[in-house]
């Protein structure tokens, strides 16, 4: 049982590009949601999703897309990368009110 | 809008003291509340929770206290170990509000031997 996978743990991207980070469970949990993790800021949610093919925007959505076509998967894209954008970014599942979370992805945006 | 905020970003205790983290909340919907603990370099990992129906729920080292009519929580960590120097958050979450888990800033506890 690996919990909450997130892939890649440290990325580095140029202003403009796009990519995807992935996340994975394996708990057959409905509910997903991406947070993103700044200095001073604590954790803000910015897309979630309470079971497939249904997603939802949280409070920092701008310049994110998701998409939940399996209950396992639940990746989140940048379009166009922006410095504004360099954050660590955690992945969660949740079971009731409980919420599991991934190691983190770390991005820079240069 | 903050609707979860924890004012104090640090709070440094002597091993064996009470550590006492305090956490604000605006949306009065909120009947859920939980407390994270996070390591660097690791996820947010559930500590404890109240539900709004509750004043108190107490978990060996560790009690939540939530004053509503205040819209206040507060974590207790009693007797303090240096094993718990982490990063404390706050988060709070409505059922009838699509159940988003809503975090506040944290705080940096130190435990100092």
């Amino acid at each position: 049982n690996a919990g909450v996978t997130q892939t890649p743990k440290f990325q580095v991207l140029k202003t403009g590009q796009s990519m995807t980070l992935q996340c994975a469970q394996d708990m057959n949990h409905e509910y997903m949601s991406w947070y993103r993790q700044d200095p001073g800021m604590g954790l803000r949610l910015i897309h979630y999703s309470v079971g497939a093919g249904i997603t939802d925007q949280g409070e920092v959505p701008n310049g994110y897309n998701v998409s939940r076509s399996t209950t396992e998967d639940f990746p989140l894209r940048l379009l166009s990368a922006a410095p504004s954008q360099t954050s660590v970014y955690f992945c969660a599942s949740r079971r009731d009110t409980e919420a599991f979370f991934g190691q983190g992805t770390r991005l820079t945006v240069v | 809008d903050q609707q979860v905020k924890q004012n104090s970003p640090s709070l440094s205790v002597q091993e064996g003291r009470i550590s006492i983290l305090n956490c604000d909340y605006t949306n009065s919907m909120f009947d859920y509340f939980l407390w994270y603990k996070k390591y660097p370099a690791e996820g947010p990992t559930f500590l404890i929770s109240i539900s709004s129906i509750k004043d108190k729920n107490e978990d060996g080292r560790f009690t939540v206290f939530l004053n509503k009519s205040a819209k206040h929580l507060s974590l207790h960590i009693v007797p303090s170990q240096p094993g718990d120097s982490a990063v404390y958050f706050c988060a709070a979450s409505a059922y009838n509000q699509g159940g988003k888990l809503i975090f506040g800033q944290g705080t940096e506890l130190s435990v100092k031997p």
